[in-house]
C-alpha cells in the first residue's frame, strides 16, 4: 500500500513562533503533494499544491508568506506556519499523488493538530 | 468553480441496516469522484471512486452511484456496522489533467448498536 506520514501529529506553540510540519510519502515517490486545512466539524479546504523542485501554487486567500511550503525531494514536503496566531489553530492534512499512478490517486496523511496559545 | 455539497449533515442508522449518503456537485465537467471516510482525529481514508464514464461501481459492502444528469453522487453501505461510524466526504476532480480535489461538507454517520 501507499503510506503517507506526517510529523508531528500534534503541536502546541506560543503565538508568534513558527511551526514546521513534515509530510512524507514512505513507499512511493510524489512529485505533487497537497496541503489541506480542516476546522472542527468542517470539510477539508485545499491550501496549496506543492510541486517538487518548484514553487508551490496557493489557493485564493491563502497567504504564501504565512504558510511556507518546501518540496525539496520526491518524498518530502514541509509546511511552515510562520508567526503563528491562535486563529491558525487547525488540523493540517497533507496528501501525496503517487508518481506511478496513471490517474488521480492521492494518499492522505494522518494529519497534524496545531494549537497556538 | 466547483462546489460540492451534501444533502444531510448527520445520519443515524441501526446496525445491520443499509446507509445511503448523498452528494451533489455543480460542475458538469467533473471527471472523477471519490468517497472518503474520516474518523475523528485522523486523515481521510479512501473508500471507493468512480469515473465520469461509469454510473455504478461496487466494492466490498459499498456501492457508489453516479447520476451525471442531475449531478448527484451517492454512497451506499450495506449492513452498516459500528466501525462504519465516521464522517464521510465526497470529493470531486474537475477534469482530465487536474489533480485538485474539492471536498463536500461531510456527513456524520452514527451507527446505533
Amino acid at each position: 500500500g501507499a503510506v503517507v506520514s506526517q510529523h508531528p501529529s500534534r503541536v502546541i506553540c506560543k503565538s508568534g513562533t513558527s511551526v514546521k510540519i513534515e509530510c512524507r510519502s514512505l513507499d512511493f515517490q510524489a512529485t505533487t503533494m497537497f496541503w489541506y486545512r480542516q476546522f472542527p466539524k468542517k470539510s477539508l479546504m485545499l491550501m496549496a499544491t506543492s510541486n517538487e523542485g518548484s514553487k508551490a501554487t496557493y489557493e485564493q486567500g491563502v497567504e504564501k508568506d504565512k504558510f511556507l511550503i518546501n518540496h525539496a525531494s520526491l518524498t518530502l514536503s514541509t509546511l511552515t506556519v510562520t508567526s503563528a496566531h491562535p486563529e491558525d489553530s487547525s488540523f493540517y492534512i497533507c496528501s501525496a499523488k503517487r508518481e506511478s499512478s496513471s490517474y488521480n490517486e492521492q494518499f492522505f496523511g494522518p494529519g497534524t493538530r496545531l494549537t497556538v496559545l | 468553480g466547483e462546489s460540492v455539497g451534501l444533502h444531510l449533515p448527520t445520519l443515524s442508522v441501526q446496525e445491520g441496516d443499509n446507509s445511503i449518503i448523498n452528494c451533489a456537485y455543480s460542475n458538469s465537467a467533473s471527471d472523477y469522484f471519490i468517497w472518503y471516510k474520516q474518523e475523528s482525529g485522523k486523515g481521510p481514508q479512501f473508500i471507493i471512486d468512480i469515473r465520469s464514464n461509469m454510473d455504478k461501481r461496487q466494492g466490498q459492502r459499498v456501492t457508489v452511484l453516479l447520476n451525471k444528469t442531475v449531478k448527484h453522487l451517492s454512497l451506499q453501505i450495506a449492513a452498516t456496522q459500528p466501525g462504519d461510524s465516521a464522517v464521510y466526504f465526497c470529493a470531486v476532480i474537475a477534469g482530465a489533467g487536474s489533480y485538485q480535489l474539492t471536498f463536500g461538507k461531510g456527513t456524520k454517520l452514527s451507527v446505533i448498536p
